[in-house]
């Protein structure tokens, strides 16, 4: 089946520690993106990927990186820099950027800190 | 004013009823838009794209007013396995951005 799988389902992170959430998808989709929701918010673009190699900011960067080395990889990773770490990370990916393509969601990752 | 708004609700209807929710966007050169339905603690789920003429699927009806700037959603014969929190979201061709609304919460009661 195909789909977006993102890893782990529940993590926690220390003081000072960078974490690396995984997205992986088989939809032979272009575009990638990183959402960041939390309690009673809509989501926040944190970052996306048109095409590999290449990937941009969104509104909420910060403390954040990314990186888009294959088509079906784009893993997140959570930097020390991010006071406020604790929301629900959700990967997403569509067709292609052109925005009249649904994204389509992985099951998210719950990230808290320690 | 917000890009998306929505009502956050809860709308509580019996099993059986009809109910619409409403979602206003303020950018006029949006172009596309789309229903999320997304259950507590999971992921949005595609509902379904709402196209210019209107679209219909099983029980669900999407309309788009292009003129007030607003897309509705009416779901007929609800079921409790409705009960979810129904996103509404907005892009425009040509742009990397889908704005997403915070959401509506329909409950179902039997």
């Amino acid at each position: 089946d195909g789909g977006i799988t993102q890893s782990p389902k529940y993590l926690f992170r220390k003081e000072g520690q960078n974490v690396t959430l995984s997205c992986e998808q088989n939809l032979n989709h272009d575009a990638m993106y990183w959402y960041r929701q939390d309690p009673g918010q809509g989501l926040r673009l944190i970052y996306y990927s048109q095409i590999v190699n290449d990937f941009q900011k969104g509104d909420i960067a910060e403390g954040y990186s990314v990186s888009r080395e294959k088509k079906e990889s784009f893993p997140l990773t959570v930097t020390s820099a991010q006071k406020n770490p604790t929301a629900f990370y959700l990967c997403a990916s569509s067709i292609t950027t052109g925005g009249n393509q649904p994204q389509h969601f992985g099951d998210g990752t719950r990230l808290s800190i320690l | 004013r917000k890009e998306v708004e929505q009502d956050p609700g809860p709308f509580n209807v019996p099993e059986g009823a009809t109910v619409a929710f409403n979602c206003t966007y303020s950018n006029s050169a949006s172009q596309s838009f789309f229903w999320y339905r997304q259950d507590c603690r999971k992921e949005p789920k595609l509902l379904m794209s709402v196209y210019s003429s209107g679209n219909e699927d099983g029980r669900f009806t999407a309309q788009l007013n292009r003129a007030s700037q607003y897309i509705s959603l009416l779901i007929r014969d609800s079921k409790l396995s409705d009960s979810a929190t129904y996103l509404c979201v907005v892009s425009t061709s040509g742009t990397y951005k889908y704005i997403f609304g915070t959401g509506t919460r329909l409950k179902v009661l039997a």
